[in-house]
């Protein structure tokens, strides 16, 4: 079957760098997402790895390593409006989105 | 900006009820979405349209319907509501299909009783 695994909660303080680990299991691999949803929320959109290695977008980064099914991602100078959860996806042979079940993000001050 | 609107945003449904959630875009997207939300698991796709015309299930379809008369529109009816299906629903757009960014609507929190 196909899978994807993510912690559930993490948590971290305000000013920190945090990583959140994503592995997959899928038939196929056309692409992985990173979502983020705060709570009451719709998800939105913030990276997409198709080729290995890290993608740098402002505080937030993405890595992915498809020999190990592994992606993660990197959350840097923490501050509150982070708290949230983040969703791992992966776009499988057939071009379905398989979803993790999200990891809540907890930030302290 | 409108994006994706969905309506309702909230509804409390007695079992045994029809009901339509109604999705609509803006951006000309050719693939639609709709996925329930449950605590502790992952978005699961209900329904699926990659153009209009064509409609598509996803991985837990039964107890639900879609239509895709046009670009813009992508209903969601639950034919007889049942408890199970007490979720948060969210309609999503993409103008790439499986590869591209998804845009969600603000989703409908749906209460079976």
């Amino acid at each position: 079957g196909q899978n994807i695994d993510q912690p559930t909660e993490m948590t971290a303080t305000e000013g920190a760098i945090v990583q959140i680990n994503c592995t997959y299991q899928t038939s196929g691999f056309n692409g992985l997402f990173w979502y983020q949803q705060h709570a009451g929320e719709a998800p939105t959109f913030l990276s997409y790895n198709v080729l290995d290695g890290l993608e740098e977008k402002g505080r937030f980064s993405s890595f992915l390593s498809r020999s190990k099914g592994y992606s993660y991602l990197l959350l840097k100078e923490l501050q509150m409006k982070d708290s949230a959860s983040y969703l791992c996806a992966v776009t499988d042979s057939n071009y379905q989105l398989i979803w993790g079940a999200g990891t809540k993000l907890i930030i302290k001050p | 900006i409108a994006g994706i609107t969905q309506a309702p945003t909230s509804q409390i449904l007695a079992a045994g009820r029809r009901m339509t959630l109604r999705c609509t875009q803006d951006m000309r997207h050719n693939a639609m979405y709709w996925y329930r939300q449950d605590l502790g698991l992952g978005l699961r796709l209900i329904h699926y349209s990659n153009t209009a015309g064509t409609t598509g299930k996803g991985e837990v379809p039964d107890g639900y319907s879609v239509s895709r008369a046009n670009t813009d529109d992508f209903p969601l009816t639950l034919a007889s509501a049942v408890p199970s299906q007490t979720s948060v629903y969210f309609c999503a757009s993409s103008a790439q299909g499986g590869n591209g960014e998804l845009f969600f609507g603000e989703g409908s929190r749906l209460t079976v009783l």
